[in-house]
């Protein structure tokens, strides 16, 4: 079974703390994806990561960044927490799309529920 | 970006089927359509997904019409646990080669006794 972990269920932050949530994935996919969930908003993406070292913004990327060292893990960093990045962030990977490899389902973690003060 | 309209919710007796219709009118052709659920405080579940055909697992029936603008995911036979945040998903290709999730903002499904 695919497994995606992140390292915390729920977390409590400052205004203006400096945040990491990990993501690690245990079946060597290539890609990686962080998410933001909103009531009333559904899931929005912030930033995916289509192999080490390389990343992409999504949908709404201002105020994170992200970091992919190892294939396995995606980190998602806010620099200086705001009360509205009070969210529910999900991390999903997926493996690559090819001519030999049609589907790119994308499997979830746990969320990691994050209130900033 | 490809977007997809779900109903905001639906209700369902146990035991009956759950059809939940998904408009995606603006799909293109090498898009696929994912369905997910979701239960409340849990990620997102994969459910089924499918291109042109119509397609079935343990879990769930597709139902892909022929002009690919709309689909729906049946639950043959409902139960108190299906009651769930139900996603449409267009899979659409980015310049990298990735193909990232376009979520819909889901229909709540709930089986009743």
């Amino acid at each position: 079974d695919v497994k995606v972990t992140q390292s915390s269920r729920y977390l409590v932050k400052r205004t203006g703390e400096k945040v990491f949530l990990e993501c690690v994935q245990d079946m060597d996919h290539e890609n990686m994806f962080w998410y933001r969930q909103d009531p009333g908003l559904g899931l929005r993406l912030i930033y995916f990561s289509y192999d080490v070292k390389m990343k992409e913004k999504g949908d709404i990327p201002e105020g994170y960044s992200v970091s992919r060292e190892k294939k396995e893990r995606f980190s998602l960093i806010l620099e200086s927490a705001s009360t509205n990045q009070t969210s529910m962030y999900l991390c999903a990977s997926s493996i690559r799309r090819t001519s030999g490899r049609v589907t790119d389902t994308q499997y979830f973690g746990p969320g990691t529920r994050l209130t900033v003060l | 970006d490809a977007k997809t309209t779900q109903p905001t919710s639906m209700d369902c007796a146990e035991g009956r089927a759950a059809n939940l219709p998904c408009n995606h009118s603006t799909i293109s052709g090498n898009e696929y359509v994912y369905w997910y659920r979701q239960i409340h405080s849990q990620g997102p579940q994969y459910i089924i997904h499918g291109l042109k055909n119509n397609e079935t697992n343990e879990m769930a029936s597709l139902i892909i019409t022929e002009d690919r603008k709309s689909s729906t995911l049946i639950l043959p036979h409902a139960t108190l646990r299906d009651t769930a945040v139900y996603y449409c998903i267009v899979s659409r290709w980015t310049t990298s080669g990735t193909y990232k999730y376009i979520f819909g903002t889901g229909t709540r499904l709930k089986v009743l006794a």
